[in-house]
């Protein structure tokens, strides 16, 4: 199974929104509500933002919030803050108990 | 609070084998699903293998299926991943995470593994 598919970047002012894609196919994200999004800053290990394609896990701020529309899910990040930037991770779970990741988004604060 | 906390990477030749290991603490252990996922330097992520709760279970990613094992031990707390017939391309960040219905809550540091001559 190929990685789910995410644009390499992504940036804007802060204060601004950013919305982030991620496109599989109708065996993993158009399959399951299992969508899940990772921020990763440089060094550091994954933390997960977004479960189930809305759900946040507590101290996850509101700011961030997830979608999904047929095969393609989406993290939108409003009022963008200097902290947010990062790397972003989709993942999908893909039958048969395998997951999938996304290529990653890196997501600049201008 | 939940630690999970890798170790045994290193540097080793193709062809050959590493054991990583991955001590849990701060939850009950045999509660949970566990994975490896992998992160190739300056790449993205590759889920690489999971075992449920009591270890009857056990999946894994195409690329390693037949040359890495994933065991747990309930009683010690922790979790490993023997890997054998070592490629290039294995070369990477191992980390462990605690798997909670398809979503990965907790991640260890992460271990190196450099597959080279």
């Amino acid at each position: 199974q190929s990685a789910l598919t995410q644009p390499p970047s992504a940036s804007g002012f802060p204060g601004q929104s950013v919305t982030i894609s991620c496109t599989g196919t109708s065996s993993d994200i158009g399959a399951y509500n299992y969508v899940s999004w990772y921020q990763q800053h440089p060094g550091k290990a994954p933390k997960v933002m977004i479960y189930e394609v809305t759900k946040r896990p507590s101290g996850v701020p509101d700011r961030f919030s997830g979608s999904k529309s047929g095969n393609t899910a989406s993290l939108t990040v409003s009022g963008l803050q200097a902290e947010d930037e990062a790397d972003y991770y989709c993942s999908s779970g893909a039958g048969s108990n395998n997951m999938l990741f996304g290529g990653g988004t890196k997501l600049t604060v201008l | 609070q939940v630690q999970l906390v890798e170790s045994g990477g290193g540097l080793v030749q193709p062809g050959g084998s590493l054991r990583v290991s991955c001590a849990a603490s701060g939850f009950t252990f045999s509660d949970y699903y566990m994975a490896w996922i992998r992160q190739t330097p300056g790449k993205g992520l590759e889920w690489v293998s999971n075992i449920v709760h009591s270890g009857k279970t056990k999946n894994y990613a195409e690329s390693v299926k037949g040359r890495f094992t994933i065991s747990r031990d309930n009683a010690k707390n922790s979790l490993y991943l023997q890997m054998n017939n070592l490629r290039a391309e294995d070369t990477a960040v191992y980390y462990c995470a605690r798997e909670f219905f398809y979503r990965y809550d907790h991640w260890g540091q992460g271990t190196l593994v450099t597959v080279s001559s």
